[in-house]
C-alpha cells in the first residue's frame, strides 16, 4: 500500500513563527504536491514538486516556500506565519503521467492553527 | 488557467434514490479522478478515467468521461447511508486541479 505520512496531526502556531510541515512517501513517486484545504473553497494547490530539487509555483503560493532535497520527502516552510494560514494541509504524491497508475495519493492532513 | 466546477456542492439525498453529481473542467485533458473525503479524513482515490468515454464501476457508484464536452459524472445509484461524504472531482494538466468538492447526506 501507497503510505503517504504527514509529520503531524495538529500544529498550533503563533503569528510569526516559521513553521515546518514535513510529508514522507514510500512509494518512490516522481511527483509529489502540497495543497490547503478550507471550508467552501476546495483544494487549493500551493507547491508542487515533479523531481529533488525542482518546484513549481501551485494557485495560491504567497507566504509559502518549499523544499525537496530527496526524493521521498517533501517540505512545506511558512516563512512567518499569519492567522490566515490557518488550515488542514495535505500533502499527496504520484507518478509522472506516463503510466496509467497517476491518481495521487494523499496523506492524513496537517490541521494548523495559528494564533 | 485550468477551472474545474462541480455541481451541485450540497446534495441531500433520500437512501434508496438515484443522482448524478457532475465536474465540468476548462482544458482540454484525458485524465480525471474522482475523490471521496470521509469528516476528518483525507482523501481516498476512488476512479480513474483516462480517455474519452471511459466509464468506471464501483457498487453504487459509477463515473464516466466525455472529453470533448470537458465533462465528467459520478453516478449514484440506491444510495445508501454510507456513501455520506464529501466527493471531489481533478483534473491533471501539469498540475493536479481539484473541484470544490460536493457534500453528500444520504438520510432515511
Amino acid at each position: 500500500d501507497v503510505k503517504v505520512t504527514q509529520s503531524s496531526r495538529y500544529l498550533v502556531k503563533r503569528t510569526g513563527e516559521k513553521v515546518f510541515l514535513e510529508c514522507v512517501q514510500d512509494m518512490d513517486h516522481e511527483n509529489m504536491f502540497w495543497y490547503r484545504q478550507d471550508p467552501g473553497l476546495g483544494l487549493r494547490l500551493i507547491y508542487f514538486s515533479y523531481d529533488v530539487k525542482m518546484k513549481e509555483k501551485g494557485d495560491i503560493p504567497e507566504g509559502y516556500s518549499v523544499s525537496r532535497e530527496k526524493k521521498e520527502r517533501f517540505s512545506l516552510i511558512l516563512e512567518s506565519a499569519s492567522t490566515n494560514q490557518t488550515s488542514m494541509y495535505l500533502c499527496a504524491s504520484s507518478f509522472l503521467a506516463r503510466t496509467s497508475r497517476t491518481e495521487a495519493f494523499f496523506g492524513q492532513g496537517t490541521r494548523l492553527t495559528v494564533v | 488557467e485550468l477551472k474545474v466546477e462541480q455541481n451541485p456542492l450540497f446534495l441531500s439525498m433520500q437512501e434508496g434514490k438515484n443522482y448524478t453529481i457532475y465536474c465540468n473542467y476548462s482544458t482540454t485533458s484525458d485524465r480525471l479522478y474522482w475523490y471521496r473525503q470521509d469528516p476528518g479524513k483525507s482523501l481516498e482515490s476512488l476512479f480513474v478515467l483516462l480517455s474519452n468515454g471511459a466509464v468506471k464501476q464501483e457498487g453504487r457508484l459509477m463515473a464516466s468521461l466525455d472529453t470533448k464536452a470537458r465533462l465528467s459524472t459520478l453516478h449514484i445509484t440506491a444510495a445508501v447511508h454510507d456513501l455520506s461524504a464529501t466527493y471531489f472531482c481533478a483534473v491533471s494538466y501539469g498540475k493536479l486541479t481539484f473541484g470544490q468538492g460536493t457534500i453528500l447526506t444520504v438520510h432515511p
